[in-house]
């Protein structure tokens, strides 16, 4: 367990709203990460954080926003959810330095109706 | 052609086995190697990690990197039936954003008793 907590860890919606999900840190690590897991497509990138306030893009970022306002909370939100983002989703830490590895939350099961 | 190449099984073998799993990537520019294993409904937990050529073990796990071939390799002796999960190989090229990591889609392992 290396500190990280996704909330909610279910969640079902409907096409068109808005869903923002939480990833909470305890370690204070500079590197926050959201992905997105589907069978067949393996881990995706969505976006990923270097510090508060400093945001990029991943892979697949379209109708994806995060927002990082403290070190230890990342949010990702939905601005309008659709089918297509019916997925699990990720949390993942790294501290600087080191050999890049990345240590997960327990993911948030989302699924659009 | 993605980055990274991962057959996604399923692999089934019986317990004691000596098990291989294998990663091939096309970027050289990778040089840190990750293995995660990733029991069903959770989140990946990061294996073994290597940083460029050369093998490293761990109790039952050996991981083996041949940059030269463009191959990863994970080795598990002796399986049991908690070996059961999917394995994702993940590389990063290190730096910066550039220490962001790549993951192969994975390969399901089942360990018959």
């Amino acid at each position: 367990d290396a500190g990280i907590t996704q909330s909610p860890r279910h969640k079902v919606t409907e096409t068109g709203t808005p869903v923002t999900l939480r990833c909470h840190q305890t370690e204070n690590h500079r590197y926050m990460y959201w992905y997105r897991q589907d069978p067949g497509h393996g881990l995706r990138l969505i976006h990923y954080s270097y510090g508060v306030k400093d945001t990029d893009k991943g892979e697949v970022s379209d109708g994806y926003s995060v927002s990082r306002s403290k070190t230890e909370d990342f949010l990702l939100t939905l601005e309008s959810a659709t089918s297509s983002q019916t997925s699990v989703y990720f949390c993942a830490i790294r501290e600087a330095g080191g050999i890049y590895e990345q240590y997960f939350g327990p993911g948030t099961r989302l699924t659009v109706t | 052609q993605k980055e990274v190449e991962q057959d996604p099984g399923p692999l089934s073998v019986p317990e004691g086995a000596i098990v291989s799993l294998n990663c091939t990537y096309s970027n050289s520019a990778f040089q840190y190697f990750m293995w995660y294993r990733q029991y069903s409904r959770k989140g990946p937990e990061l294996l073994m990690y290597t940083y460029s050529s050369g093998n490293k073990e761990d109790g039952r796990f050996t991981a083996q990197v041949d940059k030269s071939s463009k191959y990863i390799s994970l080795f598990i002796r002796d399986s049991q039936p908690s070996d059961s999960a999917t394995y994702l190989c993940a590389m990063s090229e290190g730096g910066g954003s550039q220490g962001n990591l790549i993951f192969g889609k994975g390969t399901k392992l089942s360990v018959k008793p």
